[in-house]
């Protein structure tokens, strides 16, 4: 069945640094991605998306490129904040019948950034 | 404002109580999902329906029950079958479309005494 992995965490940065958060994943057909946030005591929050092979999807600083031929959406940003500390998941949305367009998330990765 | 409302924030229960999860949405979407967080496992799938008045389980809906009787609405029954309840759950809704995103509610922590 379709499943996602990400890098586990915590991962702790210092402010200004890069940051990279794995998310690969198997699914037939095409697939829709995800990264979504969770601040502390929240809800998760869609932080971008790309629904379709070479799509960027960007926001708040946040990138991230649907790369089929490597099964990958990783997460990226250049210069994280102190506001950046969240939980990150990565997501897919199936695309065949059978998934009945239900999300099936990662793990979660959490973020620190330290000032 | 559109979105989803779920009550109480915190809820607390003693063991062999049902207690029931409230999840309202005015975005007027087809689909509702429940979701369990516990640390460290991501978020599993409890419930989910894509219309009213029908409903099917997710991964883990043993000791869960729910029902949908209004679009808007997608309560969640915690039963005192559900052996570990303790956790924070998350409801969801999705317009239809095979690659809409899910939106997301801010949560219910239920913490059993």
């Amino acid at each position: 069945g379709d499943s996602v992995t990400q890098m586990e965490g915590p991962v702790t940065l210092s402010e200004e640094a890069f940051l990279t958060i794995n998310c690969t994943y198997t699914a037939t057909g095409y697939p829709s991605l995800f990264w979504y946030v969770q601040y502390p005591g929240e809800g998760l929050q869609l932080l971008l998306k790309a629904t379709k092979a070479d799509d960027k999807g960007s926001n708040k600083g946040f990138e991230a490129t649907y790369r089929k031929e490597t099964t990958s959406f990783h997460l990226e940003k250049g210069s994280v904040q102190v506001s950046d500390s969240a939980v990150y998941f990565c997501a897919l949305l199936g695309a065949t019948r059978g998934s009945q367009g239900n999300l099936i998330f990662g793990k979660g990765t959490k973020l620190s950034v330290k000032p | 404002d559109g979105g989803i409302t779920q009550s109480p924030k915190y809820l607390f229960r003693k063991e062999g109580q049902n207690v029931t999860l409230s999840c309202e949405q005015n975005l007027n979407h087809d689909a509702m999902y429940w979701y369990r967080q516990d640390p460290g496992q991501g978020l599993r799938l409890i419930y989910y329906s894509q219309i009213v008045n029908d409903f099917q389980k997710g991964d883990i809906a043993e000791g869960y029950s729910v029902s949908r009787e209004k679009k808007e609405s997608f309560p969640l029954t915690v039963t005192s079958a559900q052996k570990n309840p303790t956790a924070f759950y998350l409801c969801a809704s999705r317009n239809q479309g095979l690659r809409n995103e899910q939106f997301f509610g801010p949560g219910t922590r239920l913490t059993v005494l």
